[in-house]
């Protein structure tokens, strides 16, 4: 099955810097891969996606970059706020063809936004 | 528009207990998930279902079962909870084809 590694497991940034969150997977026919925002006690929110027909895809200060050559992906904050602060999950799956199958998570980075 | 509703929120039980955590979803979505997340582990799939009537195992599925009689509705049960089985545990559906899941509030379960 897939696997997802996730890089850092904590990061810590000042405010105004930017932050990068790096995931490796193993299964080159996974085609869509999402990064979720959780923070605590909250339901994961999905805050951008990519499909593997894409390279990279960025709303406002969040940009998603894929390599499929290399199977990672690669989460940038820029101009990070105290209200960045959360845990972040990447995520792959396999979701052309009607696969149903489930989102296989990274073990998430806890991101920390300095004053 | 509720989107995904989870019930119970919270709920402590005994080893041996069972129990049964519902899950339900307004938007006419073809699949639903269970995931578990547990600390340091990230979300790990337990169950999941295509369609009404249809259930697949997980990543995690050992000692849980499921059952999607309604399209809108997904049960988790518990026959016999163990200890291991602390989590918290959330709900997901998506629209068939593509589409991003959207998740429920989670139940905190606990096991004694």
């Amino acid at each position: 099955g897939e696997n997802v590694e996730q890089h850092p497991s904590t990061l810590s940034v000042q405010e105004g810097d930017s932050a990068v969150i790096k995931c490796t997977y193993s299964d080159s026919a996974s085609n869509y891969f999402p990064w979720y925002k959780q923070e605590l006690g909250k339901r994961p929110q999905l805050i951008i996606d990519i499909r593997s027909n894409v390279g990279e895809k960025k709303d406002q200060r969040i940009a998603v970059t894929l390599n499929k050559t290399a199977k990672h992906f690669s989460l940038h904050i820029t101009e990070t706020q105290p209200e960045d602060s959360a845990v972040y999950f990447c995520a792959a799956s396999m979701e052309s063809g009607g696969g149903a199958d489930g989102l296989t998570f990274g073990k998430g980075t806890h991101l920390i936004i300095q004053p | 528009n509720a989107g995904v509703t989870q019930t119970p929120k919270f709920r402590v039980l005994k080893t041996g207990q069972s129990m049964t955590l519902l899950c339900a979803q307004d938007m006419n979505h073809e699949y639903m998930y269970w995931y578990r997340q547990d600390p340091g582990m990230g979300l790990r799939l337990i169950h999941y279902s295509v369609g009404e009537g249809t259930t697949a195992k997980g990543e995690v599925p050992d000692g849980y079962n499921v059952s999607r009689l309604k399209k809108q509705n997904f049960l988790l049960g518990l026959e016999s909870a163990a200890p291991s089985q602390t989590s918290v545990y959330f709900c997901a559906s998506r629209e068939q084809g593509s589409g991003p899941q959207h998740f429920g509030d989670g139940t905190r379960l606990s096991i004694l």
